[in-house]
């Protein structure tokens, strides 16, 4: 299975400062089909999980232009270029090149200083 | 609206069952894969099991194959899970998920909770 590795675990942050949080893959998410199945999801407390980037750096429907994924090979990066108070949560990075199993990062908990 | 609403869950003891239920609204669940993932208390997310847009695979975590069948009844438009011989590491929050490439959708979540 592919181990997903994400840090920083927790990202005490200030507001309207930048954030990045990286996620590591054990190994090469590039699919025969050529596209990258890594995806990120954001969970605010209390709520259901919500995608916000697909294949590494596509923006779902409705979310900010703040958010922005890069990366490939094993590599991810999901950046915040001005955090919001909305934005507190944990972020969670996931694969889907090497399915099943689908796999999630541990998560990363963004906070406001 | 597109909506997803889970329900079934509740508190059974180890080695009972329970079937969930993902009722949508404002979405066909042919035209995507669906999942069903899981969140323990104060854990993170865990895939638990998924079938095709097309029906043709299911597939499922090692810690719930045998165990547990994800199915679906394209006329009534729902996902199902159902649970059998269920542990106390089952406890969690189960959310079902409709996916594809440029959309995605998550239910409100249904408590499961295994204990004597």
């Amino acid at each position: 299975d592919v181990v997903m590795t994400q840090s920083p675990l927790s990202l005490p942050v200030t507001l309207g400062q930048p954030a990045s949080i990286s996620c590591r893959s054990s190994q090469s998410l590039v699919h025969s089909d050529g596209n990258t199945y890594l995806h990120w999801f954001q969970q605010r407390p209390g709520q259901s999980p919500r995608r916000l980037i697909y294949k590494v750096s596509n923006r779902d429907s409705g979310v900010p232009d703040r958010f922005s994924g890069s990366g490939s090979g094993t590599d991810f990066t999901l950046k915040i270029s001005r955090v919001e108070a909305e934005d507190v949560g944990v972020y969670y990075c996931m694969q889907g090149t090497h399915r099943p199993p689908w796999t999630f990062g541990q998560g990363t908990k963004v906070e406001i200083k | 609206q597109v909506q997803l609403v889970e329900s079934g869950g509740g508190v059974v003891q180890p080695g009972g069952s329970l079937r969930l239920s993902c009722a949508t609204s404002g979405f066909t669940i042919s035209g995507y894969g669906m999942h069903w993932v899981r969140q323990a208390p104060g854990k993170g997310l865990e895939w638990v099991a998924s079938i095709r847009s097309d029906g043709s695979n299911k597939y499922y975590a090692d810690s719930v194959k045998g165990r547990f069948t994800i199915s679906r009844d394209i006329s009534k438009n729902t996902l199902y899970l159902q649970m059998n011989s269920l542990r106390a590491e089952d406890t969690a929050v189960y959310y079902c998920e409709g996916r594809s490439d440029a959309f995605d959708i998550w239910g409100q979540g249904t408590m499961v909770t295994v204990s004597s």
